[in-house]
């Protein structure tokens, strides 16, 4: 069982470049979100998406940021421009619908960005 | 909408001994769930316990067990026979479930620091 899958790793990169993250939910989960988490704002829900179709994007800060889900597998966080502001651990989650309440999210390793 | 507060930013305790941490919530609805989360200093986030909010026992995983007071809007996380590999943040977080878009909100953290 692969879990969730986000790459890459680490990026670095400088203002004003574009980023783009990528992440592979678990099979069959058909709810995906991006959190970004920094020390000042803690764990923030950026956006999430319900059978590959956005649902709640409130929390994306500024047009600069955009995701996409183009199919079940597959789901990218672009920055455009970049900016030092956004240095933070990028995190993408799935879970399955259903079970009632007990919905556990299943987290990927994180990608950590630094925009210098 | 729903609040999580962690009011403990840090915390040590010696090893073997037991240590609770401190998750509050705020919510209007009656059916919810409590999650607590682990993130070591690598970086990924772990699963460790889940509490329904009609549950009438309180939950237990391994050394984890959950003091679920639904009055007083509490879910302390309790962690007995602490060892040096507890050290990490540890994230309490909530799901609604009238809220179809299956988001969890989580509190602020807690670093739990175990000492030798």
């Amino acid at each position: 069982d692969a879990g969730v899958i986000q790459s890459p790793r680490h990026e670095v990169t400088e203002m004003g470049q574009e980023v783009t993250l990528r992440c592979k939910p678990i099979s069959g989960h058909d709810y995906l979100f991006w959190y970004r988490q920094t020390m000042m704002r803690g764990l923030e829900l950026l956006i999430y998406f319900n059978n590959n179709v956005p649902i709640d994007d409130s929390g994306m800060p500024e047009d600069r940021f955009s995701a996409k889900m183009p199919n079940a597998s597959f789901s990218t966080l672009k920055i455009q421009p970049s900016e030092p502001r956004d240095s933070a651990v990028y995190f993408c989650a799935s879970t399955p619908s259903g079970r009632g309440s007990y919905n556990e999210q299943f987290f990927g390793p994180g990608t950590r960005l630094t925009v210098l | 909408a729903q609040k999580i507060t962690q009011t403990q930013p840090g915390m040590f305790v010696q090893e073997k001994e037991a240590v609770t941490l401190d998750c509050t919530y705020d919510t209007s609805d009656q059916s919810y769930g409590l999650f607590w989360y682990k993130q070591p200093s690598s970086g990924e986030m772990i699963f460790l316990i889940y509490q329904g909010s009609y549950d009438e026992q309180n939950a237990t995983e391994g050394r984890y067990s959950l003091n679920f007071q639904k009055a007083r809007k509490s879910a302390n996380l309790v962690i007995s026979a602490s060892q040096l590999g507890d050290s990490a943040m540890y994230f309490c977080a909530m799901r609604v479930i009238v809220d179809a878009g299956n988001m969890l909100t989580f509190g602020g953290g807690t670093r739990l620091m175990v000492k030798p």
